[in-house]
């Protein structure tokens, strides 16, 4: 079973609609989780990071439920340029990075 | 602005060559990063090193080896490239004691 787990998708979102998606861990240990956003053939950014209390910037709203062991990434009013694939990373007791193979979205016009 | 710099883009190499894959940080970062991206399976580390001179093996280590001797610089060295290692690589940077990686723009390897 992988450590991390995510709908590869594709997600086919229209533009201006909302878009969510979850990842799940097996690792109840796991201690840090973030959202990093990788456009098509570039390198993997920073999205945000993930808290229990859920967190926001701009449009986009993460949350930690640490009990069923997933995160979760909603995107709302989707622009063509929230397209990309968005791993899922955590990282584990010993500070080690794990990373989701990613959920791919794709906003239509 | 923080730069991460990867030698090549784009690399072709045949079966049984030796490969060199340099990774450069401008941020002063300690801790520095290798990984390899397939379709399906996400980022796997293959190394990482926390100060010049230290290295730590990561989920996948075999067939690789690394080299830090400057702290702005950590090489990825394919002793026998195989086809198997074939992949996207990339290098990734964070200071110590904080949780965000800066990334390298990549290097997609060809072995055949």
């Amino acid at each position: 079973r992988k450590e991390v787990e995510q709908d590869p998708g594709p997600f086919n979102v229209p533009e201006g609609a909302t878009v969510a998606f979850n990842c799940t861990y097996s690792n109840s240990a796991s201690q840090s989780f973030f959202w990093y956003r990788q456009d098509c053939r570039k390198e993997p950014k920073l999205l945000m990071s993930v808290y229990s209390s859920g967190n926001e910037d701009g449009r986009f709203t993460a949350q930690l439920n640490r009990a069923s062991q997933y995160i979760s990434l909603l995107i709302r009013d989707s622009k063509l340029s929230d397209s990309a694939t968005y791993l899922c990373v955590l990282t584990d007791s010993w500070g080690k990075f794990q990373f989701g193979a990613g959920t791919q979205v794709v906003v239509t016009p | 602005d923080v730069k991460v710099t990867q030698s090549s883009r784009y690399l072709v190499k045949r079966t049984g060559e030796k490969v060199f894959l340099e990774c450069v940080q401008d941020m002063d970062h300690e801790n520095m990063f290798w990984y390899r991206q397939d379709p399906g399976l996400g980022l796997r580390l293959i190394y990482f090193s926390y100060d010049v001179k230290m290295k730590e093996k990561g989920d996948i280590p075999e067939g690789y080896s690394v080299s830090r001797e400057k702290k702005e610089r950590f090489s990825l060295i394919l002793e026998s490239a195989s086809t198997n290692q074939t992949s996207m690589y990339l290098c990734a940077s964070i200071i110590r004691g904080t949780n965000t990686q800066y990334f390298g723009p990549g290097t997609r390897l060809t072995v055949l």
